[in-house]
């Protein structure tokens, strides 16, 4: 099976701009959850996606947004984008999520704000 | 704030040796994971152990969970080059469905 996959692997923008990151997960795994990483605050989660819909969001501000496909590949939008936004997305998949499970990570997305 | 914190921060040993890290948290959960991050890659998972568990194995690695403690640890025994990584401990608490990752543990492993 193919591990999941995030695309880009790499981007640079500008304060302002917005960025969508992409997601795949593993073939059958339904749950999508994100987490954006940064030297200073860790890993901190952003939302968990299942069957389409929204099943728990962190403490991130409107501007973070996401969504998942029927076939279970996400996207997450930035908008406005801002210097302290620069980090590490990761993308995680599981069965059926709901902290019980395993996740299998993407290798991420590293996002650079200028 | 983050569910977990690690202990040490970093910690730096020679191959061969053993190698251990705790984690402590805060509210009651139903499980902890262990998983490890080489140098801006993803995450993979290494043991997974429920709140009704007190240890696991698997391989080089032992969990232990110490729920009245509210503190893991996680041991690599006979270290290699090779596991020079940072791990992450992570819990998913009762009330919730979530992980919620621990600050990490940055090993060294010295040839």
């Amino acid at each position: 099976k193919a591990g999941v996959t995030q695309t880009p692997r790499y981007l640079i923008k500008t304060r302002g701009q917005q960025v969508t990151l992409s997601c795949s997960p593993i073939s059958g795994h339904r749950s999508v959850s994100w987490y954006q990483q940064t030297p200073g605050q860790g890993l901190q989660f952003l939302f968990e996606y299942f069957s389409e819909t929204q099943r728990n969001k962190g403490n991130f501000p409107g501007r973070f947004s996401g969504r998942q496909f029927s076939n279970s590949r996400s996207e997450m939008n930035v908008s406005t984008l801002e210097l302290g936004d620069s980090a590490l997305y990761l993308c995680a998949s599981s069965l059926e999520g709901g902290g019980d499970e395993k996740l299998f990570f993407g290798s991420g997305t590293q996002l650079s704000v200028l | 704030s983050q569910q977990g914190e690690e202990d040490p921060q970093a910690l730096s040993i020679q191959e061969g040796e053993n190698a251990t890290m705790n984690c402590s948290y805060k509210t009651s959960i139903n499980n902890l994971q262990w998983y490890r991050q080489n140098s801006g890659r993803g995450l993979v998972h290494l043991i997974l152990i429920r709140s009704n568990e007190r240890e696991k194995h698997s391989g080089r690695l032992r969990v232990t969970l110490d729920t009245s403690k509210k503190s893991s640890s996680l041991l690599i025994t006979a270290s290699r080059a090779a596991d020079t990584a940072s791990y992450f401990c992570a819990t998913t608490q009762t009330s919730g469905s979530r992980l919620t990752f621990g600050e990490g543990t940055q090993l060294t492993v010295n040839p």
